[in-house]
């Protein structure tokens, strides 16, 4: 069974720093591309970021700030979140990426997600 | 951008009801989209992928139809369980969601 477990969320100033951890289990690491989506309190999702041997793409709102990498030793999954702002408070969640091939490449939707973890901005 | 709008945004139903929601593209995405189920205080969950295949594990009630820019989302017949708030998402051209669909007790 997959299980992503996130962690690293709480409270931090704005301009401050966080990393968000992503523990997987049950399945092939590595093999998988991954993903962050985070849902801010009440609103809707937003993709942020992916992970794939592809490439590392980022929404225009968190580009140039945040990092996504992953240690495939440690079958884990991180966001470096820097220069933090009060918008950036969400509920991030990590997912797993499954693609299907297209002619214009392969398409990559998200099959298993974590429970997530809340990360507040505020002084 | 590909911009993703659902309609209602909010549907009242009962128990037994048939249920249509509406997602449109600002461009063509093929078939190139996803349902999600999520349900207060969880992560969301797949319904279904490439506008029509059920996700192992989920109900057949659920279907999906579309291509291009116009998709729908159908519940045969609305159970106790599937009291949630829906999103579409498209993959064409990375990612975007709709803005959800909160399907309420009438």
């Amino acid at each position: 069974e997959v299980q992503l477990l996130e962690s690293g969320g709480g409270l931090v100033q704005p301009g401050g720093s966080l990393r968000l951890s992503c523990a997987a289990s049950g399945f092939t690491f590595s093999s998988y591309a991954m993903t962050w989506v985070r849902q801010a309190p009440g609103k809707g999702l937003e993709w942020i970021s992916a992970m794939s041997d592809s490439g590392t793409p980022y929404a225009d709102s968190v580009k140039g700030r945040f990092t996504i990498s992953r240690d495939n030793s440690k079958n884990t999954l991180y966001l470096q979140m820097n220069s933090l702002r009060g918008e950036d408070t969400a509920i991030y969640y990590c997912a797993t990426a499954t693609f299907e091939r297209s002619e214009a490449g392969r398409k990559f939707y998200f099959d298993s997600w974590g429970q997530g973890t809340l990360v507040t901005v505020s002084s | 951008d590909i911009q993703m709008t659902q309609s209602p945004s909010t549907l009242s139903a009962s128990v037994g009801d048939r249920v249509t929601i509406t997602c449109r593209a600002s461009q063509s995405i093929s078939s190139w989209l996803a349902w999600y189920q999520q349900k207060p205080g969880k992560a969301p969950k797949l319904l279904i992928y490439k506008a029509s295949t059920l996700e192992s594990g989920v109900p057949l009630r659920f279907s999906g139809s579309g291509s291009g820019t116009e998709f729908t989302l159908t519940i045969s017949s609305l159970q106790p369980d599937d009291f949630a708030t829906y999103y579409c998402q498209q993959y064409n051209n990375y990612w975007t969601f709709g803005q959800g669909t909160k399907v309420e007790i009438k």
